[in-house]
């Protein structure tokens, strides 16, 4: 019965692989959201979808795409990856509303080599 | 913008200590006030949140007083325990489509 659940838990790679990550919520949420966390557990938005649509791109480099394919999904796909893409990618969902709470995977650690 | 300022950690008490972990913001008008929980392994999990100056929010034995005159969202907690050692995030809403920014961070270590 896990709320927001992403796959995979564990991503090693090598540079210059294509890579994806998978999203779902349970909660019945129609805003879904990336987050990359770098080593110093800095936390940084990514992308936004509110029901399919995207509604947040942040300064991300266009290796990375994001997509939707139900409100209930939000899956990332980074091409070329690069060392720096080393970190942690959480995906979350929230009800509409800016005092709404996010609620988070657990989030899929990505390691370059 | 909008943004907050958390104080830097690693933060390690004894358990039953006292705790506090400062943040201040930088906003237009009164946005609501968050604070976020990650236990080692996890995602984040919202802990308590303020909407309005001079709410206390308040959950498992935490809490924080929203201040407008000090522009401050202080988490506190009287006692902590072990498991409690975590990182804490203290956010707030900028810009549009449910964004929300969060601080730094605030590793904080529990010891027997």
């Amino acid at each position: 019965d896990t709320a927001v659940s992403q796959t995979p838990k564990y991503l090693v790679t090598q540079m210059g692989n294509d890579k994806s990550i998978k999203c779902e919520q349970n909660l019945g949420h129609d805003t879904m959201y990336w987050y990359k966390q770098d080593s110093k557990k800095f936390l940084k938005i990514m992308f936004s979808y509110n029901n399919k649509e995207l509604i947040i791109n942040e300064t991300v480099p266009n290796r990375f795409s994001p997509k939707s394919p139900d409100k209930a999904h939000l899956n990332l796909h980074i091409n070329s990856l690069e060392l720096g893409d080393s970190a942690v990618y959480f995906c979350a969902s929230s009800q509409v509303g800016r005092d709404s709470p996010l609620h988070f995977g657990n989030g899929t650690r990505l390691t370059v080599t | 913008g909008n943004s907050v300022t958390q104080m830097e950690g690693p933060v390690t008490l004894s358990e039953e200590a006292f705790l506090t972990i400062n943040c201040t913001y930088t906003a237009t008008g009164y946005p609501s006030l968050f604070w976020y929980v990650q236990y080692p392994g996890e995602g984040l999990q919202l802990l308590l949140k303020a909407t309005k100056a001079d709410d206390k929010g308040s959950n498992k034995g935490f809490e924080a007083t929203y201040r407008k005159e000090t522009t401050s969202f202080h988490l506190e907690k009287g006692s902590v325990q072990v498991s409690d050692s975590a990182v804490y995030f203290c956010a707030l809403p900028t810009g549009g489509g449910n964004k929300l920014t969060f601080g730094t961070g605030t590793q904080l270590k529990v010891e027997l």
